[in-house]
């Protein structure tokens, strides 16, 4: 497609239960952000990509959150015995390259954790 | 640390009216400035972007933006308010560290535009 695309668009779960959440990205973009919207923290960047280079995981919040990148192209951010505090909406950008190159972002998954 | 300081959380102006959003941000050095907006239930839309070069920058749906150094300011502003301008706006700062563009968003200010 022409833009990020993020699957699934909404996501509901039990607090205790593992997801997956997916993003493709624009084809041709090499780097790769996941940020996290939610009421009380407004966005936070999570997690970045660029190519094979190590990814930068600073934002993620805890041990339980772990992102993987296949291929340089398709990225899945699992989280691991959700919480209700994982609430939010888990957008994903993508860029050209790592420069100044804006981030084009999906329109997000929204998880909510019962 | 950077950070960005989107003052009002909710702004109202009437249709035709100047729309002025402002931000403040702080950064150890030269920074990278974006204003995006969100329409409910979408991702981020990028509306203009500052990197370094000229310090009043246009960006789409007539909005434009001056970077100012010596207030540490990047105020977005339109003219004259359409209805579909109503949204929620975001400022961004990105100082590059380790050389790519980690943003760092504001809170939010959301824009009512009423006939």
């Amino acid at each position: 497609g022409a833009g990020v695309s993020q699957s699934p668009s909404n996501k509901v779960t039990e607090k205790g239960k593992d997801v997956e959440l997916r993003c493709d990205p624009i084809s041709g973009h090499t780097a790769l952000y996941w940020y996290r919207q939610s009421l009380g923290q407004g966005l936070e960047f999570l997690i970045y990509f660029q190519g094979n280079s190590a990814p930068d995981k600073s934002g993620l919040p805890s041990d339980r959150f772990s992102a993987e990148r296949t291929g340089g192209s398709v990225s899945t951010l699992t989280i691991q015995r959700t919480q209700q505090e994982d609430s939010a909406v888990y957008l994903c950008a993508s860029s050209f390259d790592s420069s100044n190159q804006p981030q084009h972002f999906g329109d997000g998954t929204r998880l909510s954790i019962l | 640390a950077q950070s960005v300081t989107q003052l009002g959380s909710h702004v109202s102006v009437s249709e035709g009216a100047l729309v002025l959003l402002r931000c403040n941000y702080s950064s150890s050095v030269p920074p990278y400035l974006f204003w995006y907006v969100q329409y409910p239930n979408q991702g981020l839309q990028l509306l203009l972007k500052y990197t370094s070069a000229a310090t009043l920058v246009k960006g789409i749906n007539g909005f434009e933006a001056e970077f100012k150094k010596s207030e540490t300011s990047f105020h977005l502003t339109k003219p004259s308010a359409h209805m579909s301008d109503a949204a929620e706006y975001f400022c961004a700062v990105s100082d590059r560290p380790g050389g790519y563009n980690k943003l760092i968003f504001g809170a939010g200010t959301r824009l009512a535009v009423h006939p």
